[in-house]
């Protein structure tokens, strides 16, 4: 089965603090995997893809697939990073996205 | 350049009444998708399309919701009966072209329904 999970809905951290939001998937074949965040009253937008190996806004993430994974880090959170973050998976080649159910992000000052 | 457009942005019906949502995709791309999003869940693919034809409907309640792509540009997602477990977000996306896997999608503003 095809499946991407996030198992916390939400992460509280206090700006300067290190961020990690996990993602974990299931998938036979070789995962494509991405980043999507929803900023307040924004829409969702790509912030990272796991071909491109870039990091966004300091943000990163390394596919484990020993452990099947894709966590979201970054070093430093920032009080903008506060935002809805979803892990997508896509599968074979039509480039559809399978989603993880979102985490937010909460960043205190 | 202009992003992905939907309307209605709000809709709220009665059960067993009939929607429709409204999406213009950004000029010149191929794909186009619709996602359902309940309430604390991930968005959920219902269908995509490749131009003007379906490339995947599998998780389409085809019994009620049906959705065209006239022409290759403009598309509508109908519901109809609507049910209570309709109530969702209903968002458009659309991509520059299928066959990639690492294509990004751009998403639209969502149309929020609430069904009574």
């Amino acid at each position: 089965a095809q499946r991407v999970t996030q198992p916390e809905k939400l992460l509280s951290v206090f700006k300067g603090a290190p961020v990690e939001l996990k993602c974990n998937y299931s998938y036979s074949g070789s995962p494509e995997l991405f980043w999507y965040v929803q900023y307040s009253r924004q829409r969702l937008q790509l912030l990272l893809r796991h071909i491109s190996r870039e990091s966004i806004k300091g943000f990163t993430a390394d596919l484990n697939k020993g452990e099947t994974s894709f966590h979201l880090k970054k070093p430093f959170a920032q009080e903008e990073d506060s935002a809805m973050y979803y892990c997508a998976l896509s599968p074979g080649d039509t480039g559809k996205l399978i989603f993880g159910q979102g985490t937010t992000l909460q960043v205190k000052p | 350049e202009a992003g992905v457009a939907q309307s209605p942005r709000y809709k709220i019906i009665e059960k067993r009444q009939s929607v429709a949502f409204w999406c213009n995709p950004i000029s010149g791309h191929a794909t186009l998708y619709w996602y359902q999003q309940i309430l604390g869940q991930g968005p959920k693919l219902l269908i995509q399309f490749q131009n003007n034809g379906v490339v995947d409907d599998s998780q389409l309640p085809k019994d009620r919701f049906s959705a065209e792509r006239l022409k290759g540009v403009d598309s509508t997602l109908k519901i109809q009966p609507a049910k209570l477990e309709d109530s969702a977000v209903y968002l458009c996306a659309s991509s520059l072209r299928m066959l990639e896997r690492y294509n990004e999608q751009f998403f639209g503003p969502g149309t929020r329904l609430t069904v009574l």
